[in-house]
């Protein structure tokens, strides 16, 4: 079947404009999760779904960064007046449940702020 | 505040030898070890995990041992092929749905 997708595959934006990243995970996933990997550093824990709801938004850097989801499936992650320092790898991945089911990552977007 | 860590960015490993990729971790509530494989321009994907009540599990070639006490974890591969040539994660949860991840290890396995 087909997996997590993720769009777009890449996206160059000017400093201070928004963005929007999309993550279609794979169908029957109840759970999703967003992670950056910005240059030579780990994954980095943005905020995790179970169905629509996000319990923690901790990991979100800054108020300038906000994720939905809809009817347990799609979700958003927008990042509002970018910034340099935003450049990074965004990774969606989707699990049948939330806690250690496996994660099924897609291919991520590649967002570069000039 | 890196809470698991990679400290070699990179392992060079002859094919049929075994590959040691090393992660240590900081935060004594781990209970959650696991292990990602990345090839360029896809997403992680899973390999192996283990549990804190174990010190080891074998999947295969693949091997992960826990040091709880010295707050340790690597993965063994045996023997090593060129197909096994990626970045590898280690990852750590504690129960609250948020998993830390290290920055990675590019594995080249030379035939």
């Amino acid at each position: 079947g087909a997996g997590v997708s993720q769009s777009p595959s890449n996206k160059v934006t000017e400093k201070g404009k928004d963005v929007e990243l999309r993550c279609d995970p794979i169908s029957g996933h109840t759970a999703l999760y967003w992670y950056r990997q910005s240059l030579g550093q780990g994954l980095e824990f943005l905020i995790y779904f179970q169905g629509n709801s996000a319990p923690d938004k901790s990991g979100l850097p800054s108020d300038r960064f906000s994720a939905e989801r809809t009817g347990g499936s799609v979700s958003t992650l927008t990042i509002q007046r970018t910034q340099q320092e935003d450049s990074a790898v965004y990774l969606c991945a989707s699990s049948l449940a939330i806690g250690r089911e496996t994660q099924y990552f897609g291919p991520g977007t590649r967002l570069l702020v000039l | 505040d890196q809470q698991v860590k990679q400290n070699s960015p990179s392992l060079s490993v002859q094919e049929g030898r075994i590959s040691i990729l090393n992660c240590d971790y900081t935060n004594s509530m781990f209970d959650y070890f696991l292990w990602y494989k990345k090839y360029p321009a896809e997403g992680p994907t899973f390999l192996i995990s283990i549990s804190s009540i174990k010190d080891k599990n074998e999947d295969g070639r693949f091997t992960v041992f826990l040091n709880k006490s010295a707050k340790h974890l690597s993965l063994h591969i045996v023997p090593s092929q060129p197909g096994d040539s990626a970045v590898y994660f280690c990852a750590a949860e504690a129960n609250f749905n948020k998993f830390y991840f290290g920055s990675g290890t590019k594995l080249n396995v030379k035939p």
